[in-house]
């Protein structure tokens, strides 16, 4: 069956960067690509980028441009998102979720990780 | 950047209920739409993609309808497992959810 196992909490100090794994199992991972989305404390879902399994192309939401790096490394079936940069309002659940290509969209998902900035 | 409004908030209702929940796109988006439910301390779940189109595995009292700017999701009797909060998501251009809807026990 399909799973994405994901790295477990962080806590991280303003400033520092996050890398957060995303293992998946039950399918191929380049025949598909990785969602990554977060959730802040009560908060609603926020759509962070996604990347190709296939070829590592990437497409990021704006607003995260120029902190986040998402790749995978086939080999292991991982997915890998790191953030740059942390600030107190990075406090959130971090999500990978598989994105078939046929719809475009997420569809299985991980467990969340939680990520937790404060000095 | 698109934005999606969704209506109401928060809804109240019981069991067996027929409920509909709303969601408005500030520019056209055909039908680019999806329909997520969550459920406290879980990940999102795929219900409806495509405006209407039901995922592998949802009840059938799950409907989703709508194009272009506005789109609603119906379910048509809730049962004790719908209540949770429901998210759209527009993939027309990347992606945006609304805010969320919190379908609650009335």
């Amino acid at each position: 069956q399909v799973q994405l196992v994901q790295s477990g909490a962080e806590v991280k100090k303003p400033g520092a960067s996050v890398k957060i794994s995303c293992k998946a199992s039950g399918y191929t991972l380049s025949n598909y690509g990785i969602s990554w989305v977060r959730q802040a404390p009560g908060q609603g879902l926020e759509w962070m980028g996604w990347i190709s399994g296939y070829n590592g192309d990437t497409n990021y939401a704006q607003k995260f441009q120029d902190r986040v790096t998402m790749t995978t490394d086939t080999s292991t079936s991982t997915a890998y998102m790191e953030l740059r940069s942390l600030r107190s309002d990075d406090t959130a659940v971090y999500y990978c979720a598989r994105r078939p290509y046929s719809i475009g969209l997420p569809d299985y998902w991980g467990q969340g990780t939680p990520v937790t900035v404060s000095s | 950047d698109i934005q999606m409004t969704q209506s109401p908030s928060t809804l109240s209702a019981s069991v067996g209920d027929r409920v509909t929940i709303t969601c408005r796109a500030s520019q056209s988006i055909s039908t680019w739409l999806a329909w997520y439910q969550q459920k406290p301390g879980k990940a999102p779940k795929l219900l409806i993609y495509e405006a209407s189109n039901l995922e592998v595995g949802v009840p059938s009292r799950f409907s989703g309808s709508g194009s272009g700017t506005e789109f609603t999701l119906t379910i048509s009797s809730l049962q004790p497992d719908d209540f949770a909060t429901y998210y759209c998501l527009q993939y027309s251009s990347q992606y945006t959810f609304g805010q969320g809807t919190k379908l609650e026990i009335k």
